[in-house]
């Protein structure tokens, strides 16, 4: 299994700053994905932190909104930019990990969370 | 505690038979239930979703299905097809604006 830890868990934030949320994982993974959740809507995957090189963003998303780091197979961060109303989610971290009881096989465990509120 | 309980680690159906995954859950609270399909090395992406007031929802080949008074939810997928191999993941929540709580996953596997 693996704990996933976020930070911060919920801020209320001005429009047009930015906000940095963490991503700490007890255990080195290969696959971290970061999500959001907007009011109403199902969970809808921003992008993959690849470690040593750029994240791979999915449709809809670019990297100067939501800058990715991931410095190590423990940490990631996502950065939502110049933030609007729209902006306000819940945002997700996400990890892929391997389990080999009853065959190998790949299961998500994401973390709790950070609830975004920008006014 | 796991909320949302997915037994079976995986299944295996032939093409074109019926696949049915099962989902039980213990917070009679939920009221937004989803199912999410993952191929390897990929995030989850949305199936389908019911709410707590209906007991059925379709879409082309997949349905699902929510008994509240049992706590389980099932997703069929009639016809199924080799691209349905891929994990899935029952999910629910308090309602539709809540943080959503994912199931361990069970694997499919359409065999030919």
């Amino acid at each position: 299994s693996a704990v996933i830890s976020q930070k911060p868990s919920r801020d209320i934030c001005q429009r047009g700053t930015s906000l940095t949320i963490q991503c700490q994982v007890d255990s080195q993974v290969t696959m971290m994905f970061w999500y959001r959740q907007q009011p109403g809507q199902s969970l809808t995957l921003i992008a993959t932190a690849n470690q040593g090189s750029e994240a791979t963003y999915e449709s809809g998303f670019v990297i100067d909104k939501f800058p990715i780091s991931r410095p190590n197979l423990t940490f990631s961060t996502l950065t939502v930019s110049n933030m609007s109303p729209e902006d306000s989610s819940i945002y997700l971290c996400s990890v892929d990990i391997r389990v080999t009881a009853g065959g190998p096989m790949e299961t998500q465990y994401f973390g709790p969370g950070t609830r975004l509120l920008v006014l | 505690d796991q909320q949302v309980k997915q037994n079976s680690p995986s299944l295996s159906v032939q093409e074109g038979r019926i696949s049915i995954l099962n989902c039980d859950y213990t917070n009679s609270m939920f009221d937004y239930f989803l199912w999410y399909k993952k191929y390897p090395a990929e995030g989850p992406t949305f199936l389908i979703s019911i709410s707590s007031i209906k007991d059925k929802n379709e879409d082309g080949r997949f349905t699902v299905f929510l008994n509240k008074s049992a706590k389980h939810l099932s997703l069929h997928i009639v016809p199924s097809q080799p691209g349905d191999s891929a994990v899935y993941f029952c999910a629910a929540s308090l309602d539709r604006d809540d943080k959503i709580i994912f199931g361990k996953g069970t694997r499919l596997h359409i065999l030919p």
